[in-house]
């Protein structure tokens, strides 16, 4: 069956601007965390939505906010955009919350912040 | 500040010989921890996991060591191989329903 998806793969934004990004989960899987990875801080947890709730959240500013849709599909969104926010981004899905074991990872989307 | 910390950045041994990640933890309420590995341009993909009930847990080459006292886990990989080269990461939990803390990640790179 088809992986998580995530869309777009590359984005280049300037300060101040803000961003969406999508993932699709695995079919039937309930779950999707967001996940921040840069060379100076590594892998960094944002959020976890299942069923639509946001379960946990990581130590990000309000300017990361995401949702969850009852397709279990997620944006994840980044308001005022900073040079610091270029990272590469990504979801995972799960069949349900905290199924950190069994979760299975996109191939991310690339930010790039100028 | 880093509850998780893997301080060496890389590590490079050869084919055939042990490979050593280390990952230190300063928040003592962790309970369950995991190691992912991840290639580039692809996402992590669960190794191993080892409950702070056990000082140790093995799958195949790879064996976690959990030493509650030094809060301390290490990855041993025996025997490396090529394709083992990856950036490995540690990351914890404080029980279930907590999020997962991550180290910075080691990047490990198997000598033919």
């Amino acid at each position: 069956k088809a992986g998580v998806t995530q869309t777009p793969r590359y984005l280049i934004k300037t300060r101040g601007q803000q961003v969406t990004l999508s993932c699709s989960p695995i079919s039937g899987h309930r779950s999707v965390s967001w996940y921040q990875q840069t060379p100076g801080q590594g892998l960094q947890f944002l959020f976890e939505y299942f069923s639509e709730t946001q379960r946990n959240k990581g130590n990000f500013p309000g300017r990361f906010s995401g949702r969850q849709f009852s397709n279990s599909r997620s944006e994840m969104n980044v308001s005022t955009l900073e040079l610091g926010d270029s990272a590469l981004y990504l979801c995972a899905s799960s069949l349900s919350a905290g199924e950190w074991e069994t979760q299975y990872f996109g191939p991310g989307t690339r930010l790039l912040v100028l | 500040d880093q509850q998780v910390k893997q301080n060496s950045p890389s590590l490079s041994v050869q084919e055939g010989r042990i490979s050593i990640l280390n990952c230190d933890y300063t928040n003592s309420m962790f309970d369950y921890f995991l190691w992912y590995k991840k290639y580039p341009a692809e996402g992590p993909t669960f190794l191993i996991s080892i409950s702070s009930i056990k000082d140790k847990n093995e799958d195949g080459r790879f064996t976690v060591f959990l030493n509650k006292s030094a809060k301390h886990l290490s990855l041993h990989i025996v025997p490396s191989q090529p394709g083992d080269s990856a950036v490995y990461f540690c990351a914890a939990l404080t029980g279930a329903n907590s999020k997962l803390t991550f180290g910075k990640g080691i990047t490990l790179s198997v000598r033919p």
